[in-house]
């Protein structure tokens, strides 16, 4: 499968645990992208990053939530202390350039906190 | 006001039948549009990217007025497997793209 690959499909966490997040992005897409998606809402921008690189965290919670995309490996969003709130549907997207290219989205991992 | 709206729906149309879904954009510098799809609890699917001179593909047609900043999908002859919600996206140089909330079609028999 050439497609964005996110794990786990399903997460559950309790309140105060660490939640990690990955995703392998399409073959030959350096750009990767998270979203979140709350029940009834649309897709938040959360985080933009090139190998190594973070370009835009703009949508990122200042606390408690970091994304790296490291040189080998899969891109990590990790949320600690998680909280109800962090409940959602996080989606990794990538694309092959930049400059307006669309993204294409993995599955997603469903995030519930207990 | 919110970068892109859209109408959230639900439409509800016969198969067979043509709809229009609208979308307006708050930003003058964006650069880049599309519409994607997304069915319940999935993943966002891209449907096709918007230009300024219009495009068509298959029975999906997209506009772009960038003097009005609002971008229209046309859907023709609907069919059951249409039903989803559809999202307006813009993007921008920096290639943060922004979605609008969609907009529900659901088509019946």
């Amino acid at each position: 499968n050439a497609g964005v690959m996110q794990n786990p499909r399903h997460l559950v966490r309790r309140r105060g645990q660490e939640a990690r997040l990955r995703c392998s992005p399409m073959k030959g897409h350096s750009h990767v992208y998270w979203y979140r998606q709350l029940p009834e809402e649309g897709l938040k921008f959360m985080v933009y990053l090139q190998k190594e690189n973070i370009i835009d965290e703009s949508g990122m919670p200042k606390e408690r939530f970091s994304a790296e995309f490291p040189k080998e490996g899969p891109s990590i969003l990790r949320i600690q202390q998680v909280v109800r709130g962090d409940s959602a549907a996080y989606f990794c997207a990538s694309s092959r350039t930049g400059s307006g290219q669309p993204q294409h989205f993995g599955d997603g991992t469903r995030l519930s906190i207990l | 006001r919110k970068e892109v709206e859209q109408d959230p729906g639900p439409f509800n149309v016969p198969e067979g039948a043509t709809v229009a879904f609208n979308c307006t954009y708050s930003n003058s510098a964006s650069q880049s549009f599309f519409w994607y799809r997304q069915d319940c609890r999935k993943e966002p699917k891209l449907l096709m990217s918007v230009y300024s001179s219009g495009n068509e593909d298959g029975r999906f047609t997209a506009q772009l007025n960038r003097a009005s900043q609002y971008i229209s999908l046309l859907i023709r002859d609907s069919k059951l497997s249409d039903s989803a919600t559809y999202l307006c996206v813009v993007g921008y140089n920096t290639d943060k793209l922004i979605f609008g909330t969609g907009t529900r079609l659901q088509v019946f028999p």
